[in-house]
């Protein structure tokens, strides 16, 4: 099992670029999550889906965020236009269907936007 | 929405020492808490996990409790070594809501 898959590894941009994220979660896993983690506010939870469906994107910081999850096997989150203060590590993590089923994380994308 | 606090934010223990890490959480219908561990540069990592029918939990020198009645659940190291300094988290999980603590950087002085 490779594990959940990020790419790319490092990003690093201007300000107002647009910024894609991907990431590939464990095969046979229903739930994918999208996290940012930064030293002033930890791990927050962005958005999760189930079976490709988004759930709760309630932790999305603004409109310049979207994420979209077109088959099973892929996820996008894209940051359009980008900020310095977007600067952060993203990680994206997913898990079987039920809810204490145990929550894998991938290696994680540095964004730093300039 | 869930809300977790964990204490301490640092914690320093000589080599061999235990350590203990302490969160607590607001929603009672939480059933499910994990610890992650996350080292420099990586990714979180769970090393030991509870759910809210069980009271505690051991993995050799690992080790978590939970008191459900005071909604607090605690993560307990012992003979702790160099490769144990990182950063540890706790969550919280109610449904598919998981929460997680701010952390503890843990450093292990040889």
């Amino acid at each position: 099992d490779a594990g959940v898959i990020q790419s790319p590894r490092h990003e690093v941009t201007e300000m107002g670029q647009e910024v894609t994220l991907r990431c590939k979660p464990i095969s046979g896993h229903d739930y994918l999550f999208w996290y940012r983690q930064t030293m002033m506010r930890g791990l927050e939870l962005l958005i999760y889906f189930n079976n490709n469906v988004p759930i709760d994107d309630s932790g999305m910081p603004e409109d310049r965020f979207s994420a979209k999850m077109p088959n099973a096997s892929f996820s996008t989150l894209k940051i359009q236009p980008s900020e310095p203060r977007d600067s952060a590590v993203y990680f994206c993590a997913s898990r079987r269907q039920g809810s204490t089923d145990t929550q894998y994380f991938g290696p994680g994308t540095r964004l730093t936007v300039l | 929405g869930e809300n977790v606090e964990q204490h301490p934010s640092t914690l320093s223990v000589q080599e061999g020492d235990s350590a203990v890490i302490k969160c607590t959480y607001s929603d009672s219908a939480s059933n499910y808490f994990p610890w992650y561990k996350q080292e420099l540069g990586k990714r979180p990592q769970l090393i030991i996990d509870i759910r809210s029918n069980v009271g505690e939990k051991k993995d050799q020198r690992i080790a978590v409790t939970l008191n459900k009645t005071a909604k607090h659940f605690s993560l307990h190291i012992t003979e702790t070594q160099p490769e144990d300094s990182a950063v540890y988290f706790c969550a919280a999980t109610f449904d598919n809501d998981m929460r997680f603590g701010a952390g503890t950087r843990l450093t292990v002085k040889p």
